[in-house]
């Protein structure tokens, strides 16, 4: 199992990001993706996460509105788009897969033991 | 509020037994999972479902869950646990997702 993201990016306030996590070494379709960010020096932040199979989202509260999250089966990559970038979005963002397959469980927020190498995002002017 | 809230910091000696607690309105109806972050690493599982250790992690690292408290205890600390501490819970309703704690550093000193 292998989880690489896109590489590091750097934006201006108010413009957007999109970050790419590509999956291998398992049937993408069966595992949920999540998608944490963490700012440098500060802890985890739960952002959403999304069925790869149906393409169905659960976004946390903080980021409605602003964030949007896709995946190509066709390439088992997912997206997090985030919008209206400001200085505070600073952080590394990482992607990570479900610990169950989706087979066993609803689509519900559950925990996650696989992890992508993250991608920093710096917003400045 | 949705929010789960640990000490900032514990340090304990070598040998001794270090308790990171977490608490949470929310945790009498979903489950606590630690994950442990040492400094320019990916997090690391380290209990799930309140109390069960994910095959590879040392047994002096144990999890209970009361209430609205979760406790992570770590028997024997050893300076190969420092690290950051996080505890993690989910919304079964699905309306606020899954939710961290703010994180605990361990010193081991």
């Amino acid at each position: 199992v292998q989880l690489v993201q896109s590489g590091a990016e750097v934006k201006k306030p108010g413009a957007s990001v999109k970050v790419s996590c590509k999956a291998s070494g398992y049937t993408f379709t069966n595992y949920y993706i999540y998608w944490v960010r963490q700012v440098p020096g500060h802890g985890l932040e739960w952002m959403g996460m999304i069925d790869p199979y149906g393409g169905r989202t659960i976004y946390a509260p903080n980021f409605q509105g602003r964030i949007s999250m896709t995946r190509d089966t066709a390439t088992s990559t997912a997206y997090m788009d985030l919008d209206s970038l400001r200085s505070e979005d600073t952080a590394v963002y990482l992607c990570a897969r479900d610990a169950v397959s989706s087979m066993l469980r609803r689509f519900s927020p559950g925990y996650f033991t696989q992890w992508a190498q993250g991608t920093l995002v710096t917003v400045s002017s | 509020s949705y929010e789960l809230t640990q000490p900032p910091s514990v340090s304990v000696s070598p040998g001794q037994t270090a308790r990171i607690t977490c608490s949470g309105d929310a945790l009498p109806k979903n489950y606590a999972f630690w994950y442990q972050q040492k400094s320019g690493q990916a997090p690391v599982l380290v209990i799930y479902e309140d109390s069960k250790r994910p095959s590879g992690i040392p047994e002096r690292l144990s999890g209970s869950s009361s209430g609205t408290m979760a406790t992570l205890t770590i028997s024997g600390a050893q300076v190969d646990d420092e690290a950051d501490y996080y505890c993690y819970s989910t919304d079964s309703s699905n309306t606020h997702g899954g939710v961290f704690g703010g994180g605990t550093k361990l010193t081991v000193l």
